[in-house]
């Protein structure tokens, strides 16, 4: 089956510091990722995504940066606010496929 | 707020119940998905409904099932669940190509006792 993983299961940082969240995966024929935040209580929400032509794409604060030759993902979150604190999920899928798999997520504080 | 709508945000059954989970997307979504989240595990792929037919059934027991009846709708039919089985439902949709995401409604916490 499909493996989507975190490295740290769990990340604190200080208020202002840059956030950064790995996530490796196993399959090859992966080509489209996703990155969700989910905070308590609420399902994911989608934060950016990428797909494999691509590198690097970067959004409001946030940056994610793709790996295909270790396939690795990361998502970079610049001057962590509070409100970043959340678990954060990659996901993949295949172009043609309707299958998102996550990985256990990791679970970002944000230290005032 | 995402447009996928689950009702109802919690519940509470015993094991000899027989509940359903409704979900709605009124996004144009042609795909839709049933996720189990449980603590400290990956979401787990349920169900996945494309152009309102069934395309993946992930080894999900027969008490869990799953009716489609339109594009914009989807359900999960409980009967004789075990404790087990408590965990946050998730329903998402998207367009049936991959390279889309995925939206999600805010789940229904189920609590079986």
């Amino acid at each position: 089956g499909e493996s989507v993983g975190l490295h740290l299961p769990t990340l604190s940082v200080q208020e202002g510091d840059n956030s950064i969240i790995n996530c490796a995966y196993s399959n090859s024929a992966s080509d489209y990722f996703i990155w969700y935040k989910q905070e308590s209580g609420k399902g994911p929400q989608f934060i950016i995504d990428i797909r494999s032509n691509m590198d690097k794409r970067q959004g409001q604060r946030v940056t994610v940066l793709l790996n295909k030759t270790v396939k690795h993902l990361s998502l970079q979150i610049a001057a962590t606010q509070p409100g970043d604190s959340a678990v954060y999920f990659c996901a993949e899928n295949t172009n043609t496929g309707n299958q998102f798999y996550f990985g256990t997520g990791t679970s970002l504080t944000v230290i005032p | 707020e995402t447009g996928v709508t689950q009702t109802p945000r919690h519940l509470v059954m015993g094991m000899t119940n027989k509940k359903s989970l409704k979900c709605e997307q009124h996004l144009g979504h042609n795909a839709m998905y049933w996720y189990k989240q449980s603590a400290k595990k990956p979401l787990e792929l349920m169900f996945v409904y494309s152009l309102e037919e069934r395309v993946e059934n992930n080894s999900v027991p027969s008490r869990f099932s799953p009716e489609c009846p339109n594009s914009s709708h989807l359900f999960l039919h409980l009967h004789t669940l075990q404790p087990e089985d408590s965990a946050l439902y998730l329903c998402a949709s998207s367009h049936v190509q991959g390279d889309t995401e995925a939206f999600f409604g805010q789940g229904t916490r189920l609590t079986v006792v």
